[in-house]
């Protein structure tokens, strides 16, 4: 079934570690997306990538760095993670080939840094 | 750049009764507007979209009105019903097709 994955779903981890979150989608799609959210409020994009080896910040400042190599990978690298990165990290695809261009979303990473 | 501001932030409404959530975006160049419903730890799913050239349109218990001169765009549910309980996120496109979203309405139906 084509879907958007994410792992790890829970990440408890100290200060300073580095860590990458992994988003892959099934999905056919060329743009991919990352978005940072605490529960329950507004959706920050941080990274997308319009297609292999494109890649670009989002709206709201961050501190970690993305990579596409792969059309259908797209993973999230925190160089060195701190409590102030303590978030959900939820990973989207969309098919610009579509007119509407509309969005999916994989079941988020949620990331405590301790 | 885009911005959407989206209202009400927290919506109590009985069953039964209707809801609506409203948002305003800037750029009139945006022409498409989806809405998102998350769940509790669920990840946001679509649930009704509109586009620019389209005024309304209706899916069941749930539709979307867009007025692109005054550039507004709205959900109603009418019957809600518990199940309905969940965060909302109106979006738009930008001018680069990257959508920019609403800050969320949290609607709590109450039996």
């Amino acid at each position: 079934e084509a879907d958007i994955y994410q792992t790890p779903r829970y990440l408890v981890i100290g200060t300073g570690k580095k860590i990458t979150l992994e988003c892959s989608q099934t999905m056919g799609h060329d743009k991919m997306y990352w978005y940072q959210q605490d529960p329950g409020m507004e959706l920050h994009l941080i990274h997308y990538s319009y297609g292999v080896n494109s890649t670009e910040k989002g709206d709201l400042s961050s501190e970690s760095t993305v990579s596409r190599i792969r059309t259908e990978h797209f993973p999230l690298t925190l160089e060195s993670a701190r409590p102030s990165h303590t978030s959900q990290y939820l990973c989207a695809s969309s098919d610009p080939g579509l007119l509407t261009d509309t969005q999916y979303f994989g079941p988020g990473t949620r990331l405590t840094v301790l | 750049g885009e911005n959407v501001e989206q209202h009400p932030s927290t919506l109590s409404v009985q069953e039964g009764d209707s809801a609506v959530i409203k948002c305003t975006y800037s750029d009139s160049a945006s022409n498409y507007f989806p809405w998102y419903k998350q769940e509790l730890g669920k990840r946001p799913q679509l649930i009704i979209d509109i586009r620019s050239n389209v005024g309304e349109k209706k899916d069941q218990r749930i539709a979307v009105t867009l007025n692109k001169t005054a550039k507004h765009f709205s959900l109603h549910i009418t019957e809600t019903q518990p199940e309905d309980s969940a965060v909302y996120f109106c979006a738009a496109t930008d001018s680069w097709g990257k959508l920019q979203f609403g800050a969320g309405t949290q609607v709590v139906v109450t039996p």
